[in-house]
């Protein structure tokens, strides 16, 4: 048990669509990041937020974009999907002081 | 820009044998060095993690060691048992940089 909720656990979407994906994470983890990982590879880094602000990004398009809320929510959003979006989506935490990062379960999203 | 390899791709062993992954990484300026296991459609969990300044640490039938100067890291798995099944990913970061992932080792024990 990570206390890294996502939701939802399973999606599919037309290309050309917008998507949010959902994460919730501990009390008290002011760092928050996402991760994209297609089928066989290992997971990148899209951006991270540490209090609301985003102080990392990876090599994603603009049209990847996040937020991060005051109860320790956030959300990835992906407008105009396009097929290679295809992929789970990870969303991670950690606290100011620790060095252990914690992993949701994950979101698959299916583009079609 | 730092890549990280992992070694083999994939594993198939008998059970109650001991095994080795290998991760190897190019920018030796590293901050840790995590393994995580994944389990297939899930997400990640720690397994280990290993600061800098560290050589090596264990976890039970697990034993990751680290030598930063040749930018290797190994992970030995003792005794191995049909649950150790899993993808088993190693990832590096410096400092407050995200962590970067090696594409993994799928390790099948078969009973």
């Amino acid at each position: 048990e990570t206390g890294v909720t996502q939701s939802p656990t399973h999606l599919i979407k037309t290309r050309g669509q917008q998507v949010t994906l959902r994460c919730s994470s501990q009390s008290g983890h002011n760092t928050v990041s996402w991760y994209q990982q297609a089928l066989g590879q290992g997971p990148q880094f899209i951006f991270q937020y540490y209090r609301e602000e985003e102080n990392g990004r990876g090599n994603f398009p603009p049209r990847f974009s996040g937020l991060q809320f005051p109860n320790y929510s956030s959300e990835l959003n992906v407008n105009a999907l396009e097929l290679d979006d295809s992929a789970l989506y990870l969303c991670a935490s950690t606290s100011d002081s620790g060095n252990t990062i914690y992993f949701g379960e994950g979101s698959w999203l299916t583009v079609v | 820009k730092q890549e990280v390899t992992q070694i083999p791709a994939a594993l198939s062993v008998p059970e109650g044998e001991n095994l080795v992954l290998n991760c190897s990484f190019t920018d030796s300026a590293i901050y840790n060095l995590q393994w995580f296991r994944q389990d297939p459609g899930k997400g990640l969990t720690s397994l280990l993690l290993i600061q800098s300044s560290q050589r090596e640490q264990t976890s039970g039938r697990l034993n990751a060691s680290l030598d930063k100067s040749s930018g290797r890291s190994t992970l030995y798995i003792a005794a191995s048992q049909p649950g150790d099944s899993a993808t088993y990913l190693c990832a590096v970061n410096s400092g407050n940089t995200p962590l970067v992932f090696g594409k993994g080792t799928r390790l099948s024990v078969i009973a």
